[in-house]
């Protein structure tokens, strides 16, 4: 069974630096093919993907964040991350992890719970 | 960037209509279009990949089509648990790009 877990500060002022961690079972990020990713949805509004990471430790970054984003994975835990740095209230959401499927293409087949994220002063 | 056209924004329909939501890419993607349902303080739940094919354990009513720029998601037959949002999504090209979602309110 695939299940995947997001946490996160909860609040954070401007400027700072969100750190996200996603605690997946069911799978492994240190086997061929498999990869998570990070979606995030202000309240009320769309997605909006973020990055993706891959068994081989392959990144994508959506350019619209502007090399604010890392992405990262620790494969012993089952964990994989998302730094975003100089946070601002644009960056109100909630954010999702989720396992990007086997399927053809990268679609996202399971998903966390999401963990909302208030940027304010 | 791909830039994914959702219509309508919402709708609303009676129990055993037929719906059909349109997604529009703003290029050729090759069927590489896959769709979400989002029920109201849920996660996203993948639905269909490849345009055309449902996921294990989705219900039949729900079918897509599509090809080029122009894709739809069409339930047959409306069930009071498809009251939800419906995105689309494109994975031809990075960066992955989702269309604005539909609601879908059942009368």
């Amino acid at each position: 069974q695939v299940t995947l877990k997001e946490s996160g500060p909860g609040i954070l002022q401007p400027s700072q630096t969100l750190s996200l961690t996603c605690t997946f079972s069911g799978f492994s990020l240190s086997t061929y093919g498999m990869g998570v990713g990070w979606i995030r949805q202000p309240s009320g509004k769309g997605l909006e993907w973020l990055a993706n990471i891959w068994w081989d430790d392959d990144k994508y970054y959506n350019p619209s964040l502007k090399n604010r984003l890392t992405i990262s994975k620790d494969t012993s835990n089952n964990q994989a991350f998302l730094k975003i740095t100089n946070v601002d209230t644009a960056d109100t959401a909630t954010y999702y992890c989720a396992r990007i499927s086997n399927y053809s293409g990268d679609y996202f087949d399971y998903w966390g719970q999401g963990v909302m994220v208030t940027v304010s002063s | 960037d791909i830039h994914m056209t959702q219509n309508p924004v919402s709708l609303s329909a009676f129990i055993g209509d037929k719906v059909t939501i349109t997604c529009r890419a703003s290029q050729d993607i090759s069927r590489y279009l896959g769709w979400y349902q989002q029920k109201q303080g849920q996660s996203p739940k993948f639905l269909m990949y490849y345009a055309s094919n449902l996921l294990s354990g989705v219900p039949s009513r729900f079918s897509g089509s599509g090809s080029g720029t122009e894709y739809s998601l069409t339930i047959t037959g409306i069930q009071p648990e498809d009251a939800a949002t419906y995105f689309c999504q494109q994975c031809y090209s990075y960066p992955l790009t989702f269309g604005s979602g539909t609601k879908l309110e059942i009368k």
